[in-house]
């Protein structure tokens, strides 16, 4: 069965550190996976997706992701993080030509000054 | 227009009380789904329509009708809710291609139900 891990509940990191948020799937096939960001009191946004090719993904407000298929991983990563960046994250994973999406727990990123 | 709309933004219901919430998207998208959200957990998928059709219930009791009248709105009718179903309503809504790809989810923000 499809499950997605998402180790960190909550991580703390000061404006301009970098970033990794960590994220582990289970999977028989080639997995679709996606980063969702969500501020409080809204909808998700999707931050960046993988389905195939390059393994380095390149998402919007500078994030990028990284597919390592030894290790089951799709680690969210930011080279320099902005207060504005305070949000649940949220990796999911996809089944092939399915509706259903799996979302692991979240990450809760604290941003301090 | 990449948006997803939701109303209303929050609602306050008794559990006598019947309801509904709307979703609307002009993406073109053909696939809308209904996901529930407590706090501090990701969403939980619900329902989903493909084609107007519905597609996906995820054995959601049936005090929650889901309703899709068009392509581009979704409906959820409420009656008889219980306090246990307060939570975040999220729409979404994605192209639903057949290309084999996991077509990306577009979220609308949401509908804060409380039942009291």
């Amino acid at each position: 069965a499809q499950s997605v891990t998402q180790p960190d509940i909550h991580i703390t990191v000061s404006e301009g550190a970098s970033l990794e948020l960590r994220c582990n799937y289970s999977y028989g096939a080639t997995p679709y996976l996606f980063w969702y960001v969500q501020s409080p009191g809204q909808g998700l946004q999707l931050l960046l997706k993988y389905f195939s090719g390059d393994t380095l993904v390149q998402g919007i407000k500078g994030f990028e992701a990284e597919f390592k298929r030894s290790q089951s991983s799709f680690n969210l990563r930011k080279p320099s993080v902005h207060w504005s960046d305070a949000a649940e994250y949220f990796c999911a994973v996809g089944a092939t030509g399915g509706f259903k999406t799996i979302f692991g727990a979240g990450t809760r990123l604290f941003v301090k000054a | 227009d990449t948006e997803v709309t939701q109303t209303p933004k929050h609602l306050v219901m008794g559990m006598t009380n019947k309801k509904s919430l709307k979703c609307e998207q002009h993406m073109g998208h053909r696939a809308m789904y209904w996901y529930k959200q407590k706090a501090k957990k990701p969403p939980e998928l619900m329902f989903v329509y493909s084609y107007e059709k519905l597609s996906i219930n995820e054995s959601v009791p049936s005090r929650f009708s889901p309703e899709c009248p068009n392509s581009s709105l979704l409906n959820l009718h409420l009656h008889a809710l219980q306090p246990e179903d307060s939570a975040l309503y999220l729409c979404a809504s994605s192209q639903d291609t057949e290309s084999g790809s996991m077509d990306e989810q577009y979220f609308g923000p949401g509908t804060r139900l409380t039942v009291t």
